[in-house]
């Protein structure tokens, strides 16, 4: 069971759009449609954005969208925000009622 | 609100066994839609998957720790409890508890996280 992989870290100005990345395998990312992503802000505990790869929950803001194609997942940030500044982290199911966390994505708004 | 809350030793000798207790409140730990984990983080480090319990009882828990991982419920208290054997330094991390929806397979409530240091 191996980490899924993510970019350690992206940066954006504010207004921009940007896109974190997830790529997992044909046994992870690529099988399920069960990948979800978090925010964690330094110090705190992670908030889900995103589940099913796609949908976003009641009260995140419609300025985050994911995706998936093939073994990639991804998040994307539209309008960026100081505030967005964090670690963002993607999670999959892998089978066997076991799941994997990427390795986090920190996020820096220039 | 669902609120979970870890409670737990914060230092712990290495090669004893690290306890911890998530308490559920707002919520019944008995629902069928829901497992209940703990995922950790090492310091500095990105979050790791540890286990996953249901109601019932079946646990499930990442394969690279082994026979070292326990993870029990008690539903008439509405906690459930993780306990890691042989503990090393590797094991110094902050150790959330949180509800994982089963349908979407996501993690909808975390609790706050509990910092567990392994040192001597």
């Amino acid at each position: 069971q191996s980490a899924l992989t993510q970019p350690a870290s992206v940066s954006g100005s504010p207004g921009q759009s940007i896109t974190l990345s997830c790529t997992g395998t044909s046994s992870d990312v690529g099988s399920y449609n069960l990948v979800s992503w978090y925010q964690q802000h330094p110090g705190k505990a992670p908030k889900f954005m995103i589940y099913e790869g796609s949908k976003r929950p009641s009260g995140v803001s419609n300025r985050f969208s994911g995706s998936k194609s093939g073994n990639t997942a991804s998040l994307t940030i539209s309008g960026l925000q100081a505030e967005d500044e964090a670690d963002y982290y993607c999670c999959s199911f892998v089978g066997s009622n076991t799941w994997v966390f990427g390795g986090g994505t920190k996020l820096t708004v220039l | 609100q669902l609120q979970l809350q870890e409670s737990g030793p914060g230092l712990v000798k290495p090669s004893e066994t690290l306890s911890l207790t998530c308490t559920v409140s707002g919520g019944s730990i008995s629902s069928t839609n829901y497992y209940w984990g703990w995922i950790r983080q090492p310091p500095g480090k990105g979050l790791e998957w540890t286990g996953i319990i249901y109601y019932s009882g079946s646990s499930y828990h990442n394969p690279s720790l082994k026979s070292r991982v326990t993870i029990s419920v008690d539903t008439s208290k509405n906690q459930f409890s993780l306990r890691l054997s042989s503990v090393t330094a590797a094991d110094t991390a902050v150790y959330y508890c949180a509800r994982l929806v089963r349908s979407g397979s996501y993690y909808d409530y975390w609790g706050q996280g509990t910092l567990v240091t392994v040192s001597s």
